[in-house]
């Protein structure tokens, strides 16, 4: 069975240029997670979804920051206009239904914004 | 923001030791998991713990967990070069879904 899956591996853009991550998760799994880890501030979630629907936000940064799920296999993070403070490795995880279940999380993405 | 605060920071010890990891936390929980992150790599899930036990076992793997003083702690019994890695603690609320981690310790085995 394969694991989550994220894309790019690693992504070096300039800022204010529009990135997008990938994520496909786990088949079956009904919740999605997108995290962001740093050196600062560790790992922190930032948004998750339910069914493709987005249940908690509250961890998103600010507005320059989006995420959408629009079919079950396939979610996207995407930051735009990018800034340097956003630099980071952005993981995604995905969980089945009930409760009491870990998250599996993918490889990340390392991002770096010169 | 992390409820999660692991001790210590850092831990080196030689191949065959034990190491022994804590995690102590702030707010009620339904159940505290334990991940391992290597270098470069994601989180891997080790072992999940519920509110209503206080140990578990997994291979080299014991933790326990006291609701009363709101803490945990992770053991590898003789640890091995492969387990160098970070390790996390991470919990989840009741009626919630969400983890919320720790900073992690960095663990460091020695050949």
């Amino acid at each position: 069975d394969a694991g989550v899956i994220q894309s790019p591996r690693h992504e070096v853009t300039e800022m204010g240029q529009e990135v997008t991550l990938r994520c496909k998760p786990i088949s079956g799994h009904d919740y999605l997670f997108w995290y962001r880890q740093t050196m600062m501030r560790g790992l922190e979630l930032l948004i998750y979804f339910n069914n493709n629907v987005p249940i908690d936000d509250s961890g998103m940064p600010e507005d320059r920051f989006s995420a959408k799920m629009p079919n079950a296999s396939f979610s996207t993070l995407k930051i735009q206009p990018s800034e340097p403070r956003d630099s980071a490795v952005y993981f995604c995880a995905s969980r089945p239904d009930g409760s009491n279940q870990p998250q599996h999380f993918g490889d990340g993405t390392r991002l770096s914004i010169l | 923001s992390q409820q999660g605060e692991e001790d210590p920071q850092a831990l080196s010890i030689q191949e065959g030791e034990n190491a022994t990891m804590n995690c102590s936390y702030k707010t009620s929980i339904n159940n505290l998991q334990w991940y391992r992150q290597n270098s470069g790599r994601g989180l891997v899930h080790l072992i999940l713990i519920r509110s209503n036990e206080r140990e578990k076992h997994s291979g080299r793997l014991r933790v326990t967990l006291d609701t009363s003083k709101k803490s945990s702690s992770l053991l590898i019994t003789a640890s091995r070069a492969a387990d160098t890695a970070s390790y996390f603690c991470a919990t989840v609320r009741s009626n919630d879904y969400k983890l919320s981690f720790g900073a992690g310790t960095t663990v460091t085995v020695r050949a």
